[in-house]
């Protein structure tokens, strides 16, 4: 029973573009919502994140969308660069933290073209 | 100053050894988390450490599976009797609490054939 979901297991664009990548949830008690990315050989590195209260974050070049009601959210790279290539995970976790690991989605595979 | 270690960053094995991978956490992170990530897969959740409290093992696959933290810093986690389907990236995280934004070390890839 997967309750965070990726269903893209790859995204190609083309460099100058933007890059959606999209992750939908099924349990309503998460209440904090993060982006990993990871390059091969390395551990995942902290991107963005964003909580339940608030609907959109942005820092730089990336910016994360969250639709409560939808049980949805997406990270938006604008403009996409070849450095950006690498797999994105999305996670939650659980209301109060109680619950201290996070729940990972299976990751998209990213890749910019230049 | 450095960040999260692992060692070792490849381990080959067979099949019914015991394995123990370690992991040293950014110094005073109170918080420890150990993940794995098999082919194709997500990371998924083993076990947790806070502070002094009582791990969280609710992610154990199995009862051959354990990890101690001592003195509050390093933590090891043991394999015994290792299976193929053991296989994977295990990863080891650190955060300065629970609420925290983890960080995370390069993985150690287990191999068992």
């Amino acid at each position: 029973d997967q309750q965070v979901k990726q269903n893209s297991p790859s995204l190609s664009v083309q460099e100058g573009r933007i890059s959606i990548l999209n992750c939908d949830y099924t349990n309503s008690m998460f209440d904090y919502f993060l982006w990993y990315k990871k390059y091969p050989a390395e551990g995942p590195t902290f991107l963005i994140s964003i909580s339940s209260i608030k609907d959109k974050n942005e820092d730089g070049r990336f910016t994360v969308f969250l639709n409560k009601s939808a049980k949805h959210l997406s990270l938006h790279i604008v403009p996409s660069q070849p450095g950006d290539s690498a797999v994105y995970f999305c996670a939650a976790r659980l209301v109060g933290g109680s619950q201290g690991n996070l729940i990972f989605g299976k990751g998209t595979k990213l890749s910019v073209k230049p | 100053g450095a960040g999260v270690s692992q060692s070792p960053s490849n381990k080959v094995t067979e099949k019914g050894k015991d394995v123990e991978l370690r992991c040293d956490p950014i110094s005073g992170h109170t918080a420890l988390y150990w993940y794995r990530q098999s082919l194709g897969q997500g990371l998924e959740f083993l076990i947790y450490f806070q502070g002094n409290s009582a791990p969280d093992k609710s992610g154990l696959p199995s009862d051959r599976f354990s990890a101690e933290r001592t003195g509050g810093s390093v933590s090891t986690l043991t394999i015994q009797r290792t299976q193929q389907e053991d296989s994977a990236v295990y990863l080891c995280a650190s955060s300065p609490g629970l609420n925290n934004e983890q960080f995370f070390g390069p993985g150690t890839r287990l191999t068992v054939l």
